[in-house]
């Protein structure tokens, strides 16, 4: 079973950003959180990633809770282009496999 | 560089059949995993195959299996196929990036069984 809970849905307007959250509150020491989206028909495609300290790189930025129990994914200015379904994953850094939740639906508005 | 490849694209199989999909993963990756996704649902883990050898498996029936062959290219194959087996089949090729593993997916593959 995935080990994170997300909201099923979210709306935010173009060019805002767009915060997403994910709770982890059974996540481990060595225990990871990722993000992927899935745009429409298409595979996964990985965000970013992080264990304990925040996050940025050219598509988002991932902020984790002191206690790690919680994490926000930032799409500093969402674009239509940014709608698709969020997953945050919880995973040991050496594990392979990737457990699925449902995720979020990020709806962009013009 | 050329990303993760699935082929077919599309497939229209009868219930009872047998289905072989396959998946080139990304040159230099060693390491492929198959990932069922049914309308709604967030893909799930069949298998991960790495260096030939099967490394995981989910919790799916014997009607499916999988293999890697020397090149790191991967097949699966369905047998004696269901309706509920219509899905987006994805295929992931992994790297090692210092301690961490990074899983890259295809576009998958869309079987639909009638």
């Amino acid at each position: 079973d995935a080990k994170t809970t997300q909201p099923p849905s979210m709306d935010c307007a173009e060019g805002r950003a767009a915060n997403l959250p994910c709770n982890h509150s059974t996540i481990s020491g060595n225990e990871y959180v990722y993000w992927y989206r899935q745009i429409h028909s298409q595979g996964p495609q990985y965000i970013i990633h992080g264990l304990k300290n925040n996050e940025t790189n050219e598509m988002a930025s991932l902020i984790i809770t002191e206690d790690r129990k919680s994490s926000t994914l930032i799409l500093p200015h969402a674009t239509l282009r940014d709608t698709a379904v969020y997953y945050c994953i919880v995973r040991h850094f050496r594990d392979d496999k990737i457990i699925f939740g449902k995720g979020t639906r990020l709806h962009i508005l013009p | 560089d050329a990303g993760v490849t699935q082929s077919p694209t599309h497939l229209i199989k009868t219930r009872g059949q047998q289905v072989t999909l396959r998946c080139s993963p990304i040159s230099g990756h060693k390491s492929v995993s198959w990932y069922q996704q049914v309308l709604g649902q967030g893909p799930q883990f069949i298998f991960q195959y790495y260096e030939k050898e099967e490394r995981g498996r989910g919790n799916f029936p014997d009607r499916f299996s999988a293999r890697q062959f020397p090149n790191y290219s991967s097949e699966l194959n369905v047998n004696a196929l269901l309706l509920g087996d219509s899905a987006l089949y994805l295929c992931a090729s992994t790297v090692r990036t210092g301690e961490a593993y990074e899983q890259y997916f295809g576009p998958g593959t869309r079987l639909t069984v009638t």
